[in-house]
């Protein structure tokens, strides 16, 4: 069965402090790893696409990184309007798996 | 702005009463989705639409029901509600499958 995990489930930084959030995946025929940032009460909004192993992709203090298993979502010197839930997803055919998500805190 | 409305924001229901999530975009995207976001389940889809006139049901169909008439609306219908479907409801668009969704703010509803 197709799952996508993500770790932790929540991380509090201090502003400036680097970290990662993880996302691992066991899906057939993976057709792309997506990020989103999720604000509370709002909608999801794309981040980054990756589609395939090697691959990275940077926004800002972000940078997304894909194996053939799992994807890094790297933090740098985070600021506290980078508080939100950042969700991944992958696209399967005719469906795409979204993890539970990461609740990312950085204090001032 | 273009984007993705929904409507209610939220609502109050009571059990066994049939209710309607209305959500429209004006992007002229192909498909389009209803997920469930529920704590610590993530979202979960539950009927989507690839063009207008077509829908699949994703992972958690039962109790829901959906028609894509044309282009930008892409109701939800609960026949029947249940306290199980107490949840977030989110109306997404993409160009096509394989593309990044494009989410409305969402629909809170309690089923009491």
């Amino acid at each position: 069965e197709d799952q996508v995990t993500q770790s932790p489930e929540a991380l509090r930084l201090q502003e400036g402090e680097s970290s990662s959030l993880n996302c691992s995946y066991t899906v057939s025929g993976l057709r792309g790893l997506f990020w989103y940032r999720q604000d509370p009460g709002k909608g999801p909004e794309f981040l980054f696409t990756l589609y395939s192993a090697g691959e990275e992709k940077e926004k800002e203090r972000l940078k997304a990184t894909l194996t053939k298993k799992e994807s890094f979502l790297h933090i740098t010197a985070p600021k506290p309007e980078d508080s939100a839930t950042y969700l991944c997803a992958v696209q399967v055919i005719d469906d795409m798996r979204f993890g539970a998500g990461t609740r990312l805190t950085v204090k001032p | 702005i273009a984007g993705i409305t929904q409507a209610p924001t939220s609502q109050i229901l009571a059990a066994g009463r049939r209710m309607t999530l209305r959500c429209t975009q004006d992007m002229r995207h192909n498909a389009m989705y209803w997920y469930r976001q529920d704590l610590g389940l993530g979202l979960r889809l539950i009927h989507y639409s690839n063009t207008a006139g077509t829908t699949g049901k994703g992972e958690v169909p039962d109790g829901y029901s959906v028609s894509r008439a044309n282009t930008d609306d892409f109701p939800l219908t609960l026949a029947s509600a249940v306290p199980s479907q107490t949840s977030v409801y989110f109306c997404a668009s993409s160009i096509d499958r394989n593309s990044p969704l494009h989410f409305g703010n969402g629909t809170r509803l309690t089923v009491t």
